[in-house]
């Protein structure tokens, strides 16, 4: 195990369809996070996982994303109903809480472009 | 709410040292961390500090805190023309686990 990996790395939509993008973190990280970057930005922080427990959404989370974590291993998240401002880099990060640093390190992020 | 601020450029000569500053709002943070992100990558992560230490060497990385003052900032010793790149710091808010980012530092290094 390399690190985060994430699929697609990049998906092109019409406005209205549906998307799901996937994280696999690193082995044995018990906490995932999710953060959107759109051009010029640095990333926002969307929402996060200990285990499959979703311990934190941001107010930027509207009611058409979704993410989840079933079995504490790997996370999906889908956006319904895309948006032209949906468009972005969605961006992965994994840590194991109660390390040193407590790093979260990221993966290589999935860009979304909503025509 | 959190806040982090970095200038946006920084240009240098390749061999010369870089100096990359942030300010930051939220007091209570506990690790601050450097991530590099070059085009169309995701985010590197090079090194952290603790909100106890006031400075931190990592080969030809020095992270200088005043946590007074909310400054931190990422020294590139014989800065190459491989760090070019976007620099973000982001100090982790205390009572979540999220990390703040701002619009980072595009580091140019020309010979």
């Amino acid at each position: 195990d390399t690190g985060v990996s994430q699929n697609p790395r990049h998906k092109i939509t019409k406005r209205g369809q549906n998307v799901t993008f996937r994280c696999d973190p690193i082995s044995e990280h018990n906490r995932l996070y999710w953060y959107r970057q759109t051009l010029g930005q640095g990333p926002e922080f969307l929402t996060y996982f200990q285990n499959e427990a979703q311990l934190e959404k941001s107010r930027l989370l509207s009611d058409r994303f979704s993410a989840e974590r079933p079995k504490g291993s790997f996370s999906t998240l889908e956006i319904q109903r895309t948006e032209q401002g949906d468009s972005a880099m969605y961006l992965c990060a994994s840590s194991f809480a109660g390390t040193r640093g407590d790093e979260q390190f990221f993966g290589p992020g999935t860009r979304l472009t909503v025509l | 709410g959190e806040d982090v601020e970095q200038s946006l450029f920084l240009s240098v000569r390749e061999g010369d040292s870089s100096v990359i500053n942030c300010t930051y709002t939220d007091s209570s943070s506990t690790y601050l961390y450097w991530y590099k992100q070059e085009p169309g990558a995701g985010l590197q992560l090079l090194t952290y500090i603790f909100s106890n230490m006031d400075m931190k060497q990592d080969q030809r990385l020095t992270v200088l805190l005043n946590k007074k003052d909310k400054h931190l900032s990422l020294r590139i010793a014989d800065t190459q023309t491989g760090d070019s790149a976007i620099y973000f710091c982001a100090p982790r808010v205390s009572d979540t686990d999220k990390l703040i980012f701002g619009t980072g530092t595009r580091l140019q290094v020309f010979p």
